[in-house]
């Protein structure tokens, strides 16, 4: 039962580089979730998916995009990175909206842009 | 506007005491639910408890529980014979209906660490 699957774990990025965080998930779960946690701070969502096809902004899309193709898959891009972009990057499912376990995380992609 | 408030940035708490972490949010939908997550050193996020807005009862898992004051909109989490893996970080999460859809809010976080 692998659950929520991120990778990279670690990546470095140069400046206007650019890449993508991979998440797949193996429980059917419709809702998928992209957040990013600063040092020291909460989670803020960036971009999710209620499911194939359809994705809608958080509250800190900027300098992100997403796509939904199927719905084990929600990759997460990052187009020109930027050092203020260097944060913990976390991908989440559910499956429903409101789920009394809440989500499922997957362990976190830590990128660092220099 | 913060929708969850964490005011404790960290704790420290004796081995087998228990300890109550702070919880404050806002929000303006009726049918909202309240989480707890645990962020061992390791970095993953573990769930921990919810309690939904209707609930009459507080909810509790195990050494976790969630003294829930709807009035004063108030979700602290107590965990009682506090254990050395229990240093982490702790948030409170509130999942509200937004524009579109339901989304989860994390509030800052309170770093425990627990002392022998």
């Amino acid at each position: 039962n692998a659950g929520v699957t991120q990778t990279p774990k670690f990546r470095i990025l140069k400046i206007g580089q650019s890449m993508t965080l991979q998440c797949t998930q193996d429980m059917n779960h419709n809702y998928m979730y992209w957040y990013r946690q600063d040092p020291g701070m909460g989670l803020k969502l960036i971009y999710y998916s209620v499911g194939a096809g359809i994705t809608d902004k958080g509250e800190v899309p900027n300098g992100y995009n997403v796509s939904r193709s199927t719905t084990e898959d929600f990759p997460l891009r990052l187009e020109l990175a930027a050092p203020s972009q260097t944060s913990v990057y976390f991908c989440a499912s559910s499956p429903r909206a409101r789920d009394s376990h809440g989500y499922t995380f997957g362990s976190g992609t830590r990128l660092t842009v220099v | 506007a913060q929708k969850i408030t964490q005011t404790q940035p960290g704790m420290f708490v004796q081995e087998k005491e228990a300890v109550t972490l702070d919880c404050t949010y806002d929000t303006s939908d009726p049918s909202y639910g309240l989480f707890w997550y645990k962020q061992p050193s390791s970095g993953e996020m573990i769930f921990l408890i919810y309690q939904g807005s209707y609930d009459q009862q507080n909810a509790t898992e195990g050494r976790y529980s969630l003294n829930f004051q709807k009035a004063r909109k108030s979700a602290n989490l107590v965990i009682s014979a506090s254990q050395l893996g229990d240093s982490a970080m702790y948030f409170c999460a509130m999942r509200e209906k937004g524009s579109n859809d339901y989304k989860l809010s994390f509030g800052a976080g309170t770093t425990v660490t627990v002392r022998a």
